[in-house]
């Protein structure tokens, strides 16, 4: 199957910081969803982006599809970011999603 | 639009004993898909169905799951005879596909934990 592998594994933000999560496929994709679990488990969709770059508020998403990777920016990052970041991806051809590990966002006052 | 549904949002049973967790998709959408979250871990892909059609199941679904999606609407996922290793958050989603592709966005329910002891 696809892997995905996500990076990095864990974030520690003080409040006001920018970051930049990263999402590798090992395939060719057709559909790339970044979600963002908060604490009682409900995934949050954050972009539908299989190619391009999408902005929504302080949160904006870059796919290169032909180079296998998207990122994920954070912009002046609050406590009520934090939480895990999954990047999925759907194999061309299928429609089933496939997870990376996650990244897990803590962001402190 | 009221978004995907599952009940119940938490369950705890015994070992041996059977559950089943229902799913409501957002309405219309021709797509039901059945994942499993273990902790620390991303979600898996467990089922799929197309209308009411069960498309694929993964590995991962032994032959004491079984899932159903009468109708073409809600879903049910059933656990026969659980064991310790059953616990988990399990996550249905649903997508409204367009034709000739698989270009759509999933969403996803609020999950049922399920709990054996």
């Amino acid at each position: 199957g696809i892997q995905v592998e996500q990076s990095p594994p864990d974030l520690i933000l003080q409040e006001g910081a920018n970051s930049t999560l990263r999402c590798n496929f090992s395939d060719s994709v057709n559909n790339l969803q970044w979600f963002h679990q908060n604490p009682w488990g409900q995934l949050i969709n954050l972009f539908y982006i299989p190619s391009g770059t999408k902005q929504n508020g302080r949160l904006s998403a870059t796919t290169v599809a032909t180079e296998r990777y998207s990122l994920l920016y954070i912009s002046s990052s609050q406590t009520t970011d934090s939480g895990v970041y999954f990047c999925a991806v759907v194999r061309s051809n299928d429609y089933k999603l496939s997870f990376g590990a996650g990244t897990t966002v803590t962001v402190r006052a | 639009d009221t978004g995907v549904s599952q009940n119940p949002r938490h369950k705890i049973t015994k070992r041996g004993q059977n559950v089943t967790f229902r799913c409501d998709p957002i309405s219309e959408h021709n797509r039901l898909y059945w994942y499993r979250q273990t902790l620390g871990q991303g979600p898996e892909f467990l089922t799929y169905f197309q209308n009411e059609a069960q498309l694929e199941k993964s590995r991962l679904l032994s032959d004491r799951f079984s899932a159903e999606r009468p109708k073409g609407s809600f879903s049910t996922l059933e656990i026969q005879r659980t064991e310790q290793g059953d616990s988990a958050m399990y996550l249905c989603a649903s997508s409204l596909s367009t034709s000739g592709g698989a270009l759509d966005t999933q969403y996803f329910g609020p999950g049922t934990r399920l709990t054996v002891l």
